[in-house]
């Protein structure tokens, strides 16, 4: 079984609807869950940052982690066509000087 | 703040060369960076870490001798794909923890490796 699985889409939507994204990871020693915005060849770039379980909302961007089930999500509000990209999701076991394990990626189109 | 750039962005080489790529902390110093490698409609898989000064600690089924990387600075690590071969084309990606403290990695551009 992989540490993280992600569904890879991909996952068309028209613009201004309520996106969700989900991850499942297998360890309940990870702790951080992370959700990163990847554009076409171009490295990835944070969008939200949740520790243990709970919700975390920044904008249009909601992230909800539910330790035991292991599983986060992230929720999108009123899709925009900028938004179209691919969303990894990303756990850690700690803090600081610890590698990242990656999703696979979904890939995002919100359509005009 | 807290930008990661990477040179090159994108190399085509000939099959048995080596290509180094360099992954350098702009405006911060690192005292890790990590090596990602991403295949097509795939995801990051770490390569390697590597602390400024020491040895970098690879990850399994990484081959040391194959994918060099030197953390000479604490602005810049180096990845060199020595003999590389067109299985070796990929997407190779880097971070960079700043020294000064924090969890957050940042993220290099990445760098487009083919390899004919």
């Amino acid at each position: 079984q992989k540490e993280v699985e992600q569904d890879p889409g991909p996952l068309s939507v028209p613009e201004g609807a309520i996106v969700s994204l989900n991850c499942t990871y297998s360890n309940s020693a990870f702790q951080y869950f992370m959700w990163y915005r990847q554009y076409s060849r171009k490295g990835p770039e944070l969008l939200m940052y949740t520790y243990s379980s709970g919700n975390k909302e920044d904008g249009r961007f909601t992230a909800q982690v539910d330790k035991s089930s292991k599983y986060i999500s992230l929720f999108i509000r009123d899709s925009q066509p900028s938004d179209s990209a691919t969303y990894l999701c990303a756990i850690s076991r700690n803090s600081g000087n610890t590698p990242l394990v990656f999703g696979k990626g979904t890939r995002l189109s919100v359509i005009a | 703040g807290a930008v990661v750039s990477q040179h090159p962005s994108w190399v085509i080489c000939k099959s048995g060369t080596s290509v180094k790529i360099e992954c350098r902390s702009l405006d911060f110093q690192a005292t890790t960076m990590f090596w990602y490698r991403q295949f097509p409609k795939q995801s990051l898989m770490l390569m390697a870490t590597s602390n400024e000064g020491s040895k970098a600690t690879y990850e399994q089924g990484v081959e040391k001798d194959k994918f060099l990387i030197n953390h000479a600075s604490l602005t810049l690590s180096t990845l060199t794909v020595t003999s590389a071969h067109p299985e070796d084309s990929s997407f190779y990606i880097c971070s960079a923890l700043p020294l000064a403290g924090g969890w957050e990695q940042y993220f290099g551009p990445g760098t487009r490796l083919t390899v004919t």
